[in-house]
């Protein structure tokens, strides 16, 4: 089944800094790449997302990329403000078979002012 | 909050009880998804439903039953709490992409419930 690494587990940054967090995926079948951000005590809400026939999508200071053949992927987030502090979860979904998204285990991201 | 609850928010039990979750959605999503969320596990699939009485098992279902009798409730159910399901549950539903893209749905999420079993 699929598997989707993530790393790293803690980035601390300062404000104004950029974080990248990084994820890789197991099953080339996967064709659709969610990125959800949660603050403490509350949802998972989606952030951004790619689909697997684009390398690249960018929203205001957030961006995510797509390595299809490395299957690799990754957010970009710059201009860090303190309010980006949160757990950032990458996942991987195969368009079939009950649409499952099986997530990365989490990136706690700290933004010191 | 999209139209979608669960319901208890927070519970304490003790083990070797039963504890039901309810998720409840107003919006007549097809798909529905049950996770439990640990520390350095991220978010993991227990069972999810494709319809009514349409269920399936996720990657941690051990322990873990489900029913779906009617499209707008998805339920959990522990029927013996161990102490290693104390974790937050999470339900979600799947819905079309707010970012726009085009033939794909997120997952959006209840606002989670804390479970502990001691």
């Amino acid at each position: 089944g699929e598997n989707v690494e993530q790393h790293p587990s803690t980035l601390s940054v300062q404000e104004g800094d950029s974080a990248v967090i990084k994820c890789t995926y197991s099953d080339s079948a996967s064709n659709y790449f969610p990125w959800y951000k949660q603050e403490l005590g509350k949802r998972p809400q989606l952030i951004i997302d790619i689909r697997s026939n684009v390398g690249e999508k960018k929203d205001q200071r957030i961006a995510v990329t797509l390595n299809k053949t490395a299957k690799h992927f990754s957010l970009h987030i710059t201009e860090t403000q303190p309010e980006d502090s949160a757990v950032y979860f990458c996942a991987a979904i195969l368009n079939t078979g009950g649409f499952k998204t099986i997530f990365g285990a989490g990136t706690r991201l700290f933004v010191k002012a | 909050d999209a139209g979608i609850t669960q319901s208890p928010r927070h519970k304490v039990t003790e083990t070797g009880t039963p504890v039901t979750l309810r998720c409840h959605q107003t919006e007549n999503h097809r798909y529905m998804y049950w996770y439990r969320q640990d520390p350095g596990h991220g978010l993991r699939l227990i069972h999810y439903s494709y319809g009514v009485k349409d269920t399936d098992k996720g990657e941690v279902s051990d322990g873990y039953s489900v029913s779906r009798s009617k499209t707008e409730d998805f339920l959990l159910t522990l029927e013996s709490a161990t102490s290693s399901q104390t974790s937050v549950y999470f339900c979600a539903i799947r819905k079309p992409s707010r970012n726009g893209l085009a033939g794909v749905n997120e997952q959006f999420f209840g606002p989670g419930t804390r479970l502990t079993v001691l």
